[in-house]
């Protein structure tokens, strides 16, 4: 199956800071990628759609000046957590889509936020 | 909006014995349904998907149903090994939409 990767796998970041998480579909090209938010033995909740090339859709109730999406190729895109406080400690996965038969998503490992 | 619900939350099984997870959907328009397993610490897996044009679909030990008319699909595991053991999601979406709902989870422990 198609591979995504995710970096870094974890971080640990003091209260203001900002944190970017990076997300590449390593053998194919995504035309859009996607963002999740898992708290603990919780399910996944959807942050935003990425198309490349153009502005992310952002669900209800996700900060877009807080959570910025960047989809700059068909195989990156990146998530930045501004001046982040402890709330936004949490399970990030990307997922990512592409044309074609592989228009199911493939999921990344995850970046697990701590914010102190 | 789809909304998916998924039972049972928390589910025991001996090593060898079958389980089944079960997922119920509102949107009639929706119609994919893949199914994903998440170790601890790690991104969902696909194991098996569905598409509405079909009732069943089969890969070696797992399988899943749909029944388009109720809708509800359900994930069927057979002669369950310790590494089944993990947390399992349902989901729904309409294909090409790839806009995924997912169900709560169901936590899966196979007991030797």
């Amino acid at each position: 199956g198609a591979v995504v990767s995710q970096h870094p796998s974890r971080v640990i970041c003091k209260s203001g800071t900002s944190v970017k998480i990076e997300c590449r579909s390593l053998d194919f090209q995504a035309t859009t990628m996607f963002w999740y938010r898992q708290f603990p033995k919780q399910s996944l909740m959807l942050m935003a759609t990425s198309n490349e090339g153009s502005k992310a859709t952002y669900e209800q109730g996700v900060e877009k000046d807080k959570f910025l999406i960047n989809h700059a190729s068909l195989t990156l895109s990146t998530l930045t957590v501004t001046s982040a406080h402890p709330e936004d400690s949490s399970f990030y996965i990307c997922s990512a889509a592409g044309q074609g038969f592989l228009r199911e998503q493939f999921f990344g490992p995850g970046t697990r936020l701590t914010v102190l | 909006g789809e909304n998916v619900e998924q039972h049972p939350s928390t589910l025991s099984v001996q090593e060898g014995d079958s389980a089944v997870i079960k997922c119920t959907y509102s949107d009639s328009a929706s119609n994919y349904f893949p199914w994903y397993k998440q170790e601890l610490g790690k991104g969902p897996q696909l194991i098996i998907d569905i598409r509405s044009n079909v009732g069943e679909k089969k890969d070696q030990r797992i399988a899943v149903t749909l029944n388009k008319t109720a809708k509800h699909f359900s994930l069927h595991i057979t002669e369950t090994q310790p590494e089944d053991s993990a947390v399992y999601f349902c989901a729904a979406a309409l294909f090409g939409n790839e806009k995924l709902t997912f169900g709560t989870g169901t936590r899966l422990t196979i007991i030797p």
